[in-house]
């Protein structure tokens, strides 16, 4: 079945870690988004890719990191965690060529301790 | 940018009572989407609307795009509707055609 996988679930993890969250989907999207959401509040892009090798930084600043090799993946990478880092993390893709609406992950949730 | 307003932030009802939550919006729009976000935080596509009705179930959507404003009913609610509800839009000559959010409606439906 088509979809978009995210994870890990829940991360706990110390601060000052290297962090990768892993996003998928298998849906052919050639969009691909992140999206940083602190608990009760809304979403805040962080960033976005439009194809393989393309990635943008969103409107929330964001010390992580994309990359897009692929066009089924887009991890995002945290180099150092820090306690400011905690929040949900999630993911979301779309056809540019249906103009279809956007499809999300479940989401990981982070914790830095 | 676009900006998405939401109404109300927070609502609380009984079970069997129906809602309207409503979403403005500052722009023009190619894409609007109503989500609901469940306690466990999984983000569930509800409604894919820029324009018209659509009904789902207990639950049906229009968006009035020349008034710049959606409406999303929720009839004969139950405590599994519980969450928050969001709506998101894009507006292609705004901020590079990207999903923008309003606030959300937390709603609790007692039992």
């Amino acid at each position: 079945e088509a979809d978009i996988y995210q994870t890990p679930r829940y991360l706990v993890i110390g601060t000052g870690k290297k962090i990768t969250l892993e996003c998928s989907q298998t849906m052919g999207h050639d969009k691909m988004y992140w999206y940083q959401q602190d608990p009760g509040m809304e979403l805040h892009l962080i960033h976005y890719s439009y194809g393989v090798n393309s990635t943008e930084k969103g409107d929330l600043s964001s010390e992580s990191t994309v990359s897009r090799i692929r066009t089924e993946h887009f991890p995002l990478t945290l180099e150092s965690a820090r306690p400011s880092h905690t929040s949900q993390y999630l993911c979301a893709s779309s056809d540019s060529g249906t103009g279809g609406g956007y499809t999300f992950g479940s989401g990981t949730r982070l914790t830095v301790v | 940018g676009i900006q998405v307003e939401q109404s109300p932030p927070d609502l609380i009802l009984q079970e069997g009572a129906n809602s309207t939550l409503r979403c403005n919006f500052s722009d023009s729009v190619n894409n609007l989407q109503w989500f609901h976000q469940n306690p466990w935080g999984q983000l569930i596509n509800l409604f894919y609307i820029p324009s018209g009705t659509k009904q789902n179930g207990r639950l049906s959507a229009t968006t009035v795009a020349t008034e710049r404003y959606s409406l999303l009913y929720i009839s004969s609610s139950q405590t599994t509707d519980s969450g928050v509800y969001f709506c998101a839009v894009v507006n292609y000559g705004g901020s590079q055609g990207n999903l923008i959010f309003g606030k959300g409606t937390k709603l609790s439906v007692k039992p």
